[in-house]
């Protein structure tokens, strides 16, 4: 059973618009999210985090929200560039110490011009 | 060195041959944690170590996967008797604190059982 899913494979968002990928779980045990970002042939990139005990965390052009009760959080990406082009993954951890993490199947995210 | 090394990059193994990979992790980072990526997946986590010792080995999924870090630096991911399930990139990952978030991934070793 996925604990962390991205339903949709692809998304893909005209250039200097808003880009919003969404993220689902469903272990209530899960207290730390985390975004990464990955280029082919290359590993995933650490994006942004949030904790459980907030609902929303921004760096720069990058947000994220968090609503608990739905299990549910979402990247917000403001606006859009050509560089943003990439695998986004979702992942979730438990107790954010020596857990692993368990990641999503990842939303390929395309910059169109 | 500047970010997390893993050798080799490819490797091409045939159906029950031994193989193993190397990660060397960020100077001076206390954990590290290998993942599996099937194609078209996201990471799984196989196994983490806090300095020398391996504090979670659930994600591996069987006993021919074996990791080690003897010196607390450099880890080894050792798979026998390779399977062609066991084609996938894997990735090691290493981290400065106990915390789990934000740690830095290695490119991967692209392993591909014929």
């Amino acid at each position: 059973d996925q604990q962390v899913k991205q339903n949709s494979p692809s998304l893909s968002v005209q250039e200097g618009r808003i880009s919003i990928l969404n993220c689902d779980y469903t272990n209530s045990m899960f207290d730390y999210f985390l975004w990464y970002k990955k280029y082919p042939a290359e590993g995933p990139t650490f994006l942004i985090s949030i904790s459980s005990i907030k609902d929303k965390n921004e760096d720069g052009r990058f947000t994220v929200f968090l609503n608990k009760s739905a299990k549910h959080l979402s990247l917000h990406i403001v606006p859009s560039q050509p560089g943003d082009s990439a695998v986004y993954f979702c992942a979730a951890s438990e107790g954010g110490g020596a857990d692993g993490l368990t990641f999503g199947k990842g939303t390929h995210l395309i910059i169109q011009p | 060195g500047a970010g997390v090394s893993q050798s080799p990059r490819y490797k091409v193994a045939k159906r029950g041959q031994d193989v193993a990979l190397r990660c060397d992790p960020i100077s001076g980072h206390v954990s590290l944690f290998w993942y599996q990526q099937a194609l078209g997946q996201g990471p799984e986590f196989l196994t983490y170590f806090q300095n020398e010792a391996q504090l979670d080995k659930s994600g591996l999924p069987s006993d021919r996967f074996f990791a080690e870090r003897p010196e607390g630096s450099v880890s080894t991911l050792k798979i026998q008797r390779t399977q062609q399930e066991d084609s996938a990139v894997y990735l090691c990952a290493s981290s400065s604190n106990r915390g789990s978030y934000g740690y830095t991934f290695g490119s991967g070793t692209r392993l591909t059982v014929v």
